[in-house]
């Protein structure tokens, strides 16, 4: 089935580990993107990927960093996390950067403690 | 700075119609969309508006006003399962999305 993978689902983390959350396309989108989901917030975005080999920042890059070595797999890592970063995450895809439509992955549930 | 603002919840009745509001405020436009997002789940592409005017897509319609930074959602002949939150974003002139904090839509029977 074509679409957007995560993974892991959810995930309790101590406080100062490291920690990549994994995201998988079929779709041959060139553009991928990483976005957090806190409670009465927007959805913000951390890093963000045009096409394979390139990267961008988003609003709120601070303790994460991501890596785009190939079109369909975009992950993204905390090198120490913080309970600071505990929210729900959210990968994203389009077919390029001005695309209408992004679909997204089921989102991964990260409780750092 | 960029902006979205959003009523953060609504209540309506099965059958009704209900309109969400959108006011945005960004850096150079291109495009307004709305995504669904049911409780514990992602976020799912309802429409896209780039000029003025109304776009119907079946029991969902979406409405631009570029002059006034505003868009509103129309849903009508509610159903159950369209209790959700309701996102608005705007992209803007990096084509990237800036996005409101969601409206909870509450159907009663």
């Amino acid at each position: 089935i074509a679409g957007i993978t995560q993974a892991p689902t959810s995930q309790i983390l101590a406080a100062g580990r490291r920690m990549t959350l994994r995201c998988t396309q079929d779709m041959r989108h060139n553009a991928m993107y990483w976005y957090r989901q806190d409670l009465g917030l927007g959805l913000r975005l951390i890093h963000y990927s045009n096409t394979a080999g390139t990267t961008g920042k988003g609003e709120v890059p601070d303790g994460y960093s991501v890596s785009r070595a190939n079109t369909d797999d975009f992950p993204l890592t905390l090198a120490s996390a913080v309970p600071s970063q505990t929210s729900v995450y959210f990968c994203a895809s389009s077919r390029s950067t001005d695309n209408t439509e992004a679909f997204f992955g089921q989102g991964t549930r990260l409780t750092v403690v | 700075g960029q902006n979205i603002d959003q009523p953060t919840e609504m209540t309506a009745t099965e059958g009704a119609i209900v309109q969400i509001n959108c006011t945005y405020q960004t850096s150079g436009f291109n495009g307004l969309f709305w995504y669904q997002q049911h409780a514990g789940e992602a976020p799912t592409f309802l429409s896209y508006n780039v000029l003025d005017g109304l776009e119907e897509k079946g029991r969902f319609s979406s409405f631009l006003s570029r002059s006034k930074g505003y868009s509103y959602l129309l849903l009508k002949e509610l159903q159950m399962k369209d209790s959700a939150s309701y996102l608005c974003a705007a992209m803007d002139s990096n084509y990237q999305l800036i996005w409101g904090a969601g409206t909870k839509l509450i159907i009663k029977p």
